[in-house]
C-alpha cells in the first residue's frame, strides 16, 4: 500500500513562532487532507488539498502532487495549536484514507 | 456544517460483554462511513468501510465477526464489539463522507474492557 511519511515527528515551539510540517507520499493520490487532533481526540478538518495552495487564517497548506509532498504552515503559533497534525491521502477513487504517523506539536507560552 | 457525532464518548465494560457504538451524521447524508481504531500515541488504523444498505468491507486482519458494522440509514452507522476482551480496549473513531470527497470525523469513543 501507499506510504505516508510525516516529519518531524515532534515539534516544540515558542508562542509566536512559525513552523512547517511536511507530508511525503509514495504514489500518486486523488485526494489529501490535513487534520488537527486536539487533546480530547477530536479530528478537525484543516484542509482538503489534493493540489495547489490554500490558506485559512494563520494556517496554510501547499500540495505539489507531481513531487508527492504536501506542506502545512503554521504562522504566529498559539498554545491552542498544540496537538497532533495528521496528513491523510486517498490513493484510489474509494474514499479510503491512509494516515501518516502524525506530527505532535507543542506550543509553549 | 458537516458534523458527525458518536455515542457514547466513553464506555467501560466487563470482559465477555458486547458494546455498541453509534455514529451519526447530523447535517448531511453520509453515503459512506468509516470506522477507525487508534492506539495511544499512534495513528488511525482503518477497520472497515460501510455503505448505506450494504455489507461493510473490512480491512485485512480485522475480524468481521468480532466487529459488527451496520449502516442502516444515510445518517447512522453502528459498530458492535462482540465478546469484548481487554485487548479490544482502544479509541474508536468514525468518519462520514457525503457527496464530496472529504471525510468528517466524530469525536471518538474510548472503550475500556475490564
Amino acid at each position: 500500500g501507499i506510504q505516508v511519511e510525516q516529519s518531524p515527528p515532534d515539534l516544540i515551539l515558542q508562542e509566536g513562532a512559525n513552523s512547517t510540517l511536511r507530508c511525503n507520499f509514495s504514489d500518486s493520490v486523488n485526494n489529501l487532507q490535513w487534520f488537527h487532533q486536539n487533546p480530547w481526540g477530536q479530528l478537525i478538518n484543516l484542509f482538503y488539498i489534493p493540489s495547489g495552495t490554500k490558506q485559512n487564517g494563520r494556517l496554510s497548506a501547499t500540495t505539489v502532487a507531481t513531487e508527492r509532498y504536501s506542506l502545512l504552515y503554521i504562522s504566529s503559533s498559539q498554545t491552542t495549536d498544540s496537538g497532533v497534525y495528521f496528513c491523510a491521502v486517498e490513493q484510489f477513487d474509494d474514499y479510503k484514507l491512509s494516515f501518516g504517523a502524525g506530527t505532535t506539536v507543542t506550543v509553549r507560552a | 456544517g458537516a458534523v458527525v457525532s458518536q455515542h457514547p464518548s466513553r464506555v467501560i465494560c466487563k470482559s465477555g460483554t458486547s458494546v455498541k457504538i453509534e455514529c451519526r451524521s447530523l447535517d448531511f447524508q453520509a453515503t459512506t462511513m468509516f470506522w477507525y481504531r487508534q492506539f495511544p500515541k499512534k495513528s488511525l488504523m482503518l477497520m472497515a468501510t460501510s455503505n448505506e444498505g450494504s455489507k461493510a468491507t473490512y480491512e485485512q486482519g480485522v475480524e468481521k465477526d468480532k466487529f459488527l458494522i451496520n449502516h442502516a440509514s444515510l445518517t447512522l452507522s453502528t459498530l458492535t464489539v462482540t465478546s469484548a476482551h481487554p485487548e479490544d480496549s482502544s479509541f474508536y473513531i468514525c468518519s462520514a463522507s457525503g457527496s464530496r470527497y472529504e471525510q468528517y470525523f466524530g469525536p471518538g469513543t474510548r472503550l475500556t474492557v475490564t
